[in-house]
């Protein structure tokens, strides 16, 4: 079946710790996304890249990295440097950015800082 | 700029009763328009989308019309279930907004037996 799979699903990071969470699609879409959701504030765009080797930064790309080497995967890595990293991350992908084009996300990863 | 304002949740409804989410919008141009679900813990699927004015979006029995007139796309469906208790998200789509999907902050619904 084509989908968007997220991995792991549940990470837990120690203080200062990067940490990678790993999203790959198989459904020959261009465009891929990473979101960060946090209760009450709805989804807030992180990184997005349009073709293989070229990203741009999102809304909240601080303490955040990405990379885009090969078109069906997208990881993202948490930094340090990224203060409050507890959240529940969403990536997701769609054929190319345009008007109209459904945007399809995996099931989400949740991240929590002991 | 572009913005999608939701109405707040939460929504609690007695199983079978009429369901309306309001959701406006503020955009320059001819925005596509879209309704996402997030069931608990999951992610996102999207479940309906307009993309010109007077379009009218329909997926499992709900509905939304694109009016430019309200610049409103309000969610309805006529007998809610169980299975619809869910996070319900609008969204935007304009080209000259760098190409980007801008959101709503999502409204709970929560439908009682």
């Amino acid at each position: 079946d084509g989908g968007i799979t997220q991995s792991p699903k549940y990470l837990f990071r120690k203080e200062g710790q990067n940490v990678t969470l790993s999203c790959e699609q198989n459904l020959n879409h261009d465009a891929m996304y990473w979101y960060r959701q946090d209760p009450g504030q709805g989804l807030r765009l992180i990184y997005y890249s349009q073709i293989v080797n070229d990203f741009q930064k999102g809304d909240i790309a601080e303490g955040y990295s990405v990379s885009r080497e090969k078109k069906e995967s997208f990881p993202l890595t948490v930094t340090s440097a990224q203060k409050n990293p507890t959240a529940f991350y969403l990536c997701a992908s769609s054929i190319s950015q345009g008007p109209g084009n459904t945007i399809y996300f995996g099931e989400g990863s949740w991240l929590t800082v002991v | 700029g572009n913005s999608v304002t939701q109405m707040e949740g939460p929504v609690t409804l007695s199983e079978e009763a009429f369901l309306t989410i309001n959701c406006t919008y503020t955009a320059t141009g001819y925005p596509s328009l879209f309704w996402y679900v997030q069931y608990p813990g999951e992610g996102l699927q999207l479940l309906l989308k307009a993309t010109k004015a007077d379009d009218k979006g329909s997926n499992k029995g709900f509905e939304a019309t694109y009016r430019k007139e309200t610049t409103s796309f309000h969610l309805e469906k006529g007998s809610v279930q169980v299975s619809d208790s869910a996070v319900y998200f609008c969204a935007l789509y304009n080209a000259g907004n760098n190409r980007k999907l801008i959101w709503g902050l999502g409204t709970s619904l929560a439908v009682n037996p």
